[in-house]
């Protein structure tokens, strides 16, 4: 049973599309995240979700949308893909933001590749 | 702004010798760290976290990490490395919103 699930695993697209990533956990988690992991490895946040309520939004560009139909799910949409957006983009929940001990579980990554 | 450091890019061990990977922190305040791994075209796996009391940390995989408040380091331990355990380590510190704010990562290669 996967804790945090994203789809898809890979994603191979043109410059100028839009396309979405889903995440969803079944850990009863109030709060989910977006990281990006860029081509030197380096993690970013992007997003921070609590309880379908937008927390955090780390200087991302407007084409980024994060969308949270319910506390389960934290999907990711992106506009206009350029080179640069090519990255592993990493889903994490945890179980409430205010809470500083908390971990936070990571799925398993989405590589979007922008052609 | 909270930040950790990872000053080896790579570490090199041999199967069965001791191995460290090294952490340094700049935090306002009261540090939470976690160390995570990160095997290859896989997601990040949490080892361990450190928020209060012992300073010694006990996390999964048979890791440990030590705190070091006057050295303000949280380096990764393992008394015995396995060749299992080559991954890609990243240390992190908690910051405002729940946020992990993680160091560059350290490349760890075990030889048989």
């Amino acid at each position: 049973d996967t804790a945090v699930s994203q789809t898809p695993k890979y994603l191979v697209t043109q410059m100028g599309n839009d396309k979405s990533i889903k995440c969803e956990q079944n850990l009863g988690h109030d709060t989910m995240y977006w990281y990006k992991q860029d081509s030197k490895k380096f993690l970013k946040i992007m997003f921070s979700y609590n309880n379908k309520e937008l927390i955090i939004n780390e200087t991302v560009p407007n084409r980024f949308s994060p969308k949270s139909p319910d506390k389960a799910h934290l999907n990711l949409h992106i506009n206009s893909l350029e080179l640069g957006d090519s990255a592993v983009y990493f889903c994490a929940s945890s179980q409430a933001a205010g809470v500083s001990q908390e971990t936070q579980y990571f799925g398993p990554g989405t590589r979007l590749l922008v052609l | 702004a909270q930040s950790v450091a990872q000053p080896e890019d790579q570490v090199n061990v041999a199967e069965g010798n001791p191995l460290t990977v090294k952490c340094t922190y700049s935090v306002s305040g009261n540090p939470y760290l976690f160390w995570y791994v990160q095997y290859p075209n896989r997601g990040l796996q949490f080892l361990l976290k450190y928020i209060t009391g012992d300073n010694l940390v006990k996390g999964s995989y048979g890791f440990e990490a030590e705190f070091n408040k006057s050295q303000t380091s949280f380096h990764l331990k393992k008394p015995s490395a396995l060749v299992s355990d080559s991954a890609l380590y990243f240390c992190a510190v908690r910051e405002y919103g729940n946020k992990l704010v993680f160091g560059a990562g350290t490349i760890l290669r075990v030889k048989s």
